[in-house]
This record gives structure tokens, C-alpha cells and sequence, in this order.
């Protein structure tokens, strides 16, 4: 079964419109972390935002938050006002602290491109 | 990002040859890793390191092996190339495996022809 589940292969949203990222995890560990990464056309990995499994209040870092529902073991990623240069592809990974042969390690999901529409 | 540097970037090679990357960093980060990145299958552990000579296995480490023997870098080595192993390869750091992210390298595209 997969870890990380991300749902849209592809979306667009208009620019300065809000948009959704989904993303599902599935672990029976108590402690885990969720992470979110940016990579645009030009390759490189950029870390936007983690969650924490036991933090309190959803994460957020400028224009990015991460709408995390425990319950639900989903973290979507919200990004506010979009710019043309969100397009790119984004990344959701979980780190399990306790279970698994994965322990400590980034499990990543397959990605959702995102194209902003001017 | 975190002073990594990966070589070479591009790299074509023929089925069956020896193939070695390069990783290095200059942040004195404890754990290393390596990555590839597929279309279609997103990014897939290959190998990790937690400490100088200490590696271990990742979800995807079938023709691949690594050495770590310095802090600062970290070698994977592609004993006999196949055309199975094109790929574009990331290497990452991280300071801890609790809540820090990875910090990773601009990428290694390698065709195996």
C-alpha cells in the first residue's frame, strides 16, 4: 500500500486564485512529520513546510499552509494569491519516527503538477 | 542549498560499465542520502548514510551501493550500469531524522545506452 498518496496528477488554477494540493498518508505510527517540496522546471528540490504529527495548530510559511486533518491523515498544502512561478511540481513526504524499516527516513508521494494560469 | 554539490550533473554512459556520483556537502550534516527520480514514481530511496562508514539500505538499492567516508561525502556506485538505471539522482542531507527536511543537491541526469 502506498504511504503517500496524492490524488491530481495535473491541475490549474488561475493566477492570484487560492489552490489545493492533496495529499494522504497512511502509517499506524504515532509520531510522523509531514513535508512538503517544491520542484520547478528547472529541477531543483525546495522545501516549503512541515507538520508535525503532535503540533497543535496547522503549519504555515507565507503564502503556503498545510491543512492538516489527524483524523483523516490528510496534510493538504493550500497555496494563497497564486504567481505564475508556482507552476512547478509539488512533492508530499512523510518521515515515521517509530515504525517500519522506513523509520526516520522521507517517503515521498508521485506528485501534482500545478500550471497557474495568467 | 546547505552547500551541496553533486557531479557530474549530466553523465552518459553504456549498458554494463561502472558508474560512480558524487555528492558533497559543506554543512557538516550527519545524514546523507540519495534519491532517484522517475516519471510517474516520484522520488525512491535508494541508499542513506547516519555517520562516517555507516550506510544502509533504502527502498530501491538493487545494483547500487555506497561509501561514506569522509563527512562530506558520499559516493554511489553503479557496478554495471543497465538501461533500467537512467534516471535523474538526488542527493540530500539532513541535520537530524526527527523534524528537519531534506536539503538536497541540483540533481545527476544519467542515460544508461
Amino acid at each position: 500500500a502506498q504511504k503517500i498518496t496524492q490524488t491530481q496528477p495535473g491541475m490549474f488554477v488561475q493566477e492570484k486564485e487560492a489552490v489545493t494540493l492533496d495529499c494522504t498518508y497512511d502509517t499506524s505510527d504515532p509520531s510522523y512529520g509531514l513535508f512538503w517540496y517544491k520542484q520547478p522546471s528547472s529541477g531543483e528540490m525546495i522545501f516549503l513546510i512541515y507538520q508535525g504529527s503532535y503540533d497543535q495548530q496547522n503549519a504555515t510559511e507565507g503564502r503556503y499552509s498545510l491543512n492538516f486533518q489527524k483524523a483523516r491523515k490528510s496534510a493538504n498544502l493550500v497555496i494563497s494569491a497564486s504567481q505564475l512561478g508556482d507552476s512547478a511540481m509539488y512533492f508530499c513526504a512523510m518521515r515515521e519516527m517509530n515504525y517500519g524499516g522506513s523509520q526516520g527516513n522521507l517517503i515521498f508521494g508521485k506528485g501534482t503538477k500545478l500550471s497557474v494560469k495568467p | 542549498d546547505a552547500g551541496i554539490t553533486q557531479s557530474p550533473r549530466h553523465k552518459v554512459t553504456e549498458t554494463g560499465t561502472p558508474v560512480t556520483l558524487r555528492c558533497h556537502q559543506t554543512e557538516n550534516h550527519r545524514y546523507m542520502y540519495w534519491y532517484r527520480q522517475d516519471p510517474g514514481h516520484g522520488l525512491r530511496l535508494i541508499h542513506y548514510s547516519y555517520g562516517v562508514k555507516d550506510t544502509d539500505k533504502g527502498e530501491v538499492s538493487d545494483g547500487y551501493s555506497v561509501s561514506r567516508s569522509k563527512t562530506e561525502d558520499f559516493l554511489l556506485t553503479l557496478e554495471s550500469a543497465t538501461s533500467s538505471q537512467t534516471s535523474v539522482y538526488f542527493c540530500a542531507t539532513a541535520v537530524d531524522r526527527v523534524n528537519s527536511p531534506l536539503h538536497f543537491g541540483n540533481g545527476t541526469r544519467l542515460t544508461v545506452t
